[in-house]
């Protein structure tokens, strides 16, 4: 079992529709959580982190956190054509521990 | 405020032969996390350096090595180049050893082992 497990899509969603993006992981004890988007050709960036269960809102993006079910996801509102990317779920136990990446979801957001 | 850069920003090298890849962190940061990441797949931690000490590591095997500089710039060496090998190494710097998230990736050097 993969610790963090993305289906690699693409995932294809008309513009102005809601994405939803979803990973989960194994290990139980994770603390932390984290979406990092990756467009073609470029480094990663952190777009998001949650470390409570629920959700948390910032602007068009809200993630959403089940450690019960040890499932992170996060939804895109009103997409944008500027929103095609590859989205990677991180994670990691503590925070003196290493952050593990998910394989990412391929993201196209359809004109 | 200056970024995370990487050098070289392309290589290419044969089997067996060494690459030394270079990483300036980011303005304030004192943690160096290097990554490999492989056309398709996510990032994958090598190892992590804090104030010039090791702070953990991946399931990478010894020919990959690194060092961190008193200014926290920092090298990630791979002896015995293989196929398997030609990736896109991502350098991250982040304040602290604890791992908030944060991390500031460079462009990253992209590998390729003939």
């Amino acid at each position: 079992q993969k610790e963090v497990e993305q289906n690699s899509g693409p995932l294809s969603v008309p513009e102005g529709a809601i994405a939803s993006l979803n990973c989960t992981y194994s290990d139980r004890g994770s603390q932390s959580f984290f979406w990092y988007r990756q467009y073609s050709g470029k480094s990663p960036e952190l777009i998001m982190f949650i470390y409570s269960n629920g959700d948390k809102e910032d602007g068009r993006f809200t993630a959403q956190l089940n450690k019960a079910s040890q499932y992170v996801s996060l939804l895109i509102r009103d997409s944008q054509p500027s929103d095609s990317a590859t989205y990677l779920c991180a994670v990691n136990k503590n925070r003196d521990d290493k952050i593990i990446f998910g394989k990412g979801t391929r993201l196209h957001i359809l004109p | 405020e200056t970024g995370v850069t990487q050098s070289p920003t392309h290589l290419i090298k044969t089997r067996g032969q060494q690459v030394t890849l270079r990483c300036s962190s980011q303005s304030g940061h004192n943690t160096v996390s290097w990554y490999q990441q492989a056309l398709g797949q996510g990032p994958q931690f090598i190892f992590q350096y804090y104030r010039e000490e090791e702070n953990g590591r991946g399931n990478f095997p010894p020919r990959f090595s690194g060092l961190q500089f008193p200014n926290y710039s920092s090298e990630l060496n791979v002896n015995a180049l293989e196929l398997d090998d030609s990736a896109l190494y991502l350098c991250a710097s982040s304040l602290g050893a604890a791992n908030t998230g944060e991390l500031f990736f460079g462009e990253g050097s992209r590998l390729t082992v003939l």
